[in-house]
């Protein structure tokens, strides 16, 4: 079955405390990108990535980082998680998002839903 | 980025009647405006996606328009059914990522 496997789906942390959310996707995607949603604010992007070793800030990348060693994976890191990065995060994965070609379907993972105490 | 404004952010209907969710955007080199609905508790998900090489589309209940003039465009839904209760959530390409608007709640009256 396509999908976008997101782990965990939900975490209580504390102010400091290092945490990768892991996100997997099984269709070969080239893109993959992650999302933060709050209430009020819509989803906004936080990185993406083209492909395998190229990665690119989105509009909120401040305290997070990812890398993309492998095409399947893209996992996100808070090095030293805040209480204003509680939020319900989405992986998404797409064939290829370029605007001017072939655009594809942006398919989310299920969310994680982090709260940072 | 890409600044997409969307309207309403709440929107109740009455079932059978029409919903419209419009959004604009800033960018005029933008030229693909997906849709995506997003149940409670679960993924957002392509509903409908135009190209700005079309002015309209449409899929059973759901259609899209496209003023690329304006900078605007707008999701139609006729005969809404509690099934379409739902966020929705307009967006525009601006070079490799999808910017969002803020979303609708969209609520159908039974």
């Amino acid at each position: 079955e396509a999908q976008v496997t997101q782990n965990p789906r939900y975490l209580i942390t504390v102010t400091g405390k290092k945490l990768t959310v892991t996100c997997s996707q099984n269709m070969n995607h080239e893109y993959m990108s992650w999302y933060r949603q709050d209430p009020g604010l819509g989803l906004r992007q936080i990185y993406y990535s083209m492909n395998v070793e190229v990665t690119d800030k989105g509009d909120v990348p401040e305290g997070y980082k990812v890398s993309r060693k492998e095409k399947r994976n893209f996992p996100l890191i808070l090095e030293s998680p805040s209480p204003n990065q509680t939020s319900l995060y989405f992986c998404a994965s797409s064939p290829r998002l370029v605007r001017g070609f072939n655009t594809g379907e942006l398919f989310f993972g299920e969310g994680s839903r982090l709260t940072v105490l | 980025g890409e600044n997409v404004e969307q309207h309403p952010s709440t929107l109740s209907v009455q079932e059978g009647d029409s919903a419209v969710i419009k959004c604009t955007y800033s960018d005029s080199a933008s030229n693909y405006f997906p849709w995506y609905k997003q149940e409670l508790g679960k993924r957002p998900q392509l509903i409908i996606d135009i190209r700005s090489n079309v002015g309209e589309k449409k899929d059973q209940r759901i259609a899209v328009t496209l003023n690329k003039t304006a900078k605007h465009f707008s999701l139609h839904i006729t005969e809404t059914q509690p099934e379409d209760s739902a966020v929705y959530f307009c967006a525009t390409l601006d070079d490799y990522k999808l910017s969002f608007g803020a979303g609708t709640t969209v609520t159908v009256r039974a």
